[in-house]
């Protein structure tokens, strides 16, 4: 069964420095998205992503990060100078269309900020 | 006010039982339903999306969506010890193109031998 995949699994940094995490979304889906999920807190949205522009973002997704689709199967998100308050568990999800139609996650990137 | 609305638990259910999990949403226009099921430390698992009014079943699982009352429910079956997880209600509300979903801060539930 086809499956989001995200990559690392873990990721250490220090504060003001720059992360990438990656991911690669169901081969036929066309909707990507990020969210994050600070520990014992809500899933958030971030961003969503369709036709290699951000079609939607949230209060969060501030000028420090960003998003691209380098090539036909990666998606990353980019934050540019980490702060502590972005540790987080950070979810790539993909959907096949895009109204009401479901969004299945990846496993997760857990990114920690010393 | 928050949007998605969820009871913390822990839900405590025997083996066997019937789990009953409750979510309410806050803007009306809110039009397609999921939920999620989290184990710790791992990412939402989609269990079901419902998107109209009445029941839909799927194996041990029934969701119920009644739009007037901006409710939406999910019944556990036959209630398993693997089913312990904290389950998620999530909410898409078209407003923007971009299919955000919004979610609820989830149930814990446990599932006693």
């Amino acid at each position: 069964e086809p499956e989001v995949t995200q990559t690392p699994s873990h990721q250490v940094t220090q504060m003001g420095q720059e992360v990438i995490l990656r991911c690669v979304p169901i081969s036929n889906h066309l909707y990507f998205y990020w969210y994050r999920q600070i520990l014992g807190q809500k899933v958030e949205f971030l961003v969503s992503f369709y036709n290699n522009e951000i079609s939607e973002k949230s209060e969060i997704f501030d000028d420090q990060f960003s998003v691209e689709r380098p090539d036909g199967s990666n998606f990353t998100l980019k934050i540019r100078s980490t702060k502590l308050e972005d540790s987080a568990m950070y979810f790539c999800a993909s959907s096949e269309t895009g109204t009401a139609h479901e969004q299945y996650f990846g496993p997760g990137t857990r990114l920690t900020v010393t | 006010q928050k949007e998605v609305e969820q009871n913390s638990g822990p839900l405590s259910v025997p083996e066997g039982a019937i789990a009953s999990l409750n979510c309410t949403y806050s803007d009306r226009v809110s039009q397609s339903f999921f939920w999620y099921r989290q184990y710790s430390g791992k990412s939402p698992e989609l269990i079901m999306s419902i998107y109209s009014n009445g029941d839909k079943e799927d194996g041990r699982f029934t969701a119920q969506l009644n739009k007037a009352s901006q409710y939406v429910s999910l019944l556990i079956r036959d209630s398993q010890p693997s089913d312990s997880a904290t389950y998620l209600c999530a909410v898409n509300t078209p407003k923007a193109a971009g299919n955000k979903l919004t979610f609820g801060g989830g149930t814990r539930v446990l599932v006693k031998p």
